[in-house]
């Protein structure tokens, strides 16, 4: 149990375009999910806490205007990188948290991102 | 978060238990131990956590000493599979969306053939 999907897995895009990144759990709801990103070489840094049906809670230094989630239902968070830059490029990685069981955090296989 | 301090790299055979360390020794009474692993290039994958009793799950095994300044995760037989970075975590347990992971460098696992 406990199966956390993202899609797509990778995607190639060209500098100023956007890019949705998509994070299900498949086999329970989530009541809050997070996204991660990681460079290479280094570890995950925490971006942003997304509760369903409320605005998300985004760490200092990431910019909300520019990193859009969505978090419209139990089972489906959403990252839309807007305006993307070659410095964007990276490993986006989402994770969730049951209704049921809040201790343990679910990680979804990745996203990496390359802008061109 | 309390913060962890984990070795850089470790080796180990395969078929051998690989026994990873991480010192906590700020960790307060509410924090748990949380160890996942991430594999090249994959998520990180969620292997056990406990707050003060030893736990044992199909993993591996948490050892956390009574003091709980320091825990030992334990893969009794270690496969090449194993081969990842070990992450050791002890965030502040408040439940809901304060309830955050602060990943460190974790330690290098390479089983050896």
């Amino acid at each position: 149990g406990a199966v956390v999907s993202q899609h797509p897995s990778w995607v190639i895009c060209k500098s100023g375009t956007s890019v949705k990144i998509e994070c299900r759990s498949l086999d329970f709801q989530a009541t809050t999910m997070f996204w991660y990103r990681q460079f290479p070489k280094q570890s995950l840094m925490l971006m942003a806490t997304s509760n369903e049906g409320s605005k998300a809670t985004y760490e200092q230094g990431v910019e909300k205007d520019k990193f859009l989630i969505n978090h419209a239902s139990l089972t489906l968070s959403t990252l839309t990188v807007t305006s993307a830059h070659p410095e964007d490029s990276s490993f986006y990685i989402c994770s969730a948290i049951s209704e049921r069981g809040w201790e343990t955090q679910y990680f979804g296989p990745g996203t990496r991102l390359l802008v061109l | 978060d309390a913060k962890t301090t984990q070795p850089t790299s470790m080796d180990c055979a395969e078929g051998r238990a690989a026994n990873l360390p991480c010192n906590h020794s700020t960790i307060s009474g509410n924090e748990y131990v949380y160890w996942y692993r991430q594999i090249h290039s994959q998520g990180p994958q969620y292997i056990i956590h406990g707050l003060k009793n030893n736990e044992t799950n199909e993993m591996a095994s948490l050892i956390i000493t009574e003091d709980r300044k320091s825990s030992t995760l334990i893969l009794p037989h270690a496969t090449l599979r194993d081969t990842a970075v070990y992450y050791c975590i002890a965030p502040l347990n408040s439940g809901g969306s304060n309830y955050k992971l602060t990943f460190g460098k974790g330690t290098l696992l390479t089983v050896n053939p």
